[in-house]
């Protein structure tokens, strides 16, 4: 099965600063998302990460505050930018259109585990 | 509005003592209702994928189903090793091309030797 890979792992931020993390597959895939999950709350989608043009956020998400990148069909990258401890959260990204899989189930990756003081 | 609801949102069973978890949704036109495992400091780990009312679907000691307003979990002689979070979540939307996915908050399940 492929494999999905977030950098980094966790980390811990000063507020005002910006957090870039990476999520690359290990084979093509049709489409990339990022999710967040906050303590004690449901993964929430942020938008859809489109390769070659800008991404599709979802009510409450905003270009200026997630800006998202996915320059081929393996990688992609969503940056916290100027946070506040509200960020505080699992950052997931998942995937599309693995070969050999059904072309509707979404696989996550590991997780960012983002703590912002 | 399309929702989902988990219940309970905690379970503590004792190890071979069997139960189910609920998923009760409310969308317009569901197109797929899928089922997590999540452990600690880990993404989700896919477990099913049903689509049509009386679907069922099994992986070892779980088994889902799905009816027109809710779908079941169902573990059966659960083991220590089948304590996590289990996450439900639909895709909706009529015709179009959409793979967006709405969760619950979800059932943590301990289970005991």
């Amino acid at each position: 099965s492929a494999v999905i890979s977030q950098k980094p792992s966790r980390d811990i931020c000063q507020r005002g600063t910006s957090l870039t993390i990476q999520c690359q597959v290990d084979s093509q895939v049709t489409m990339m998302f990022w999710y967040r999950q906050q303590p004690g709350q449901s993964l929430t989608l942020i938008a859809t990460a489109n390769q070659g043009s800008e991404a599709t956020y979802e009510s409450g998400f905003v270009i200026d505050k997630f800006p998202i990148s996915r320059p081929n069909l393996t990688f992609s990258t969503l940056t916290v930018s100027n946070m506040s401890p509200e960020d505080s959260s699992i950052y997931l990204c998942s995937v599309v259109g693995l070969a050999g899989v059904g072309t509707d189930t979404q696989y996550f990756g590991p997780g960012t585990r983002l703590t912002v003081l | 509005e399309d929702q989902v609801t988990q219940s309970p949102e905690a379970l503590r069973l004792q190890e071979g003592e069997s139960s189910s978890l609920n998923c009760s949704y409310t969308v317009s036109g569901l197109r797929g209702l899928f089922w997590y495992r999540q452990d600690p400091g880990k993404g989700p780990e896919f477990l099913f994928t049903l689509y049509s009312a009386g679907e069922e679907k099994e992986k070892e000691r779980l088994k889902a189903t799905l009816t027109k307003k809710e779908s079941f979990l169902h573990i059966t002689a659960p083991k220590p090793e089948d304590s996590a979070t289990y996450l439900c979540a639909v895709q909706a939307g009529y015709g179009g091309a959409t793979n967006k996915l709405i969760f619950g908050t979800g059932t943590l399940l301990a289970v005991q030797p």
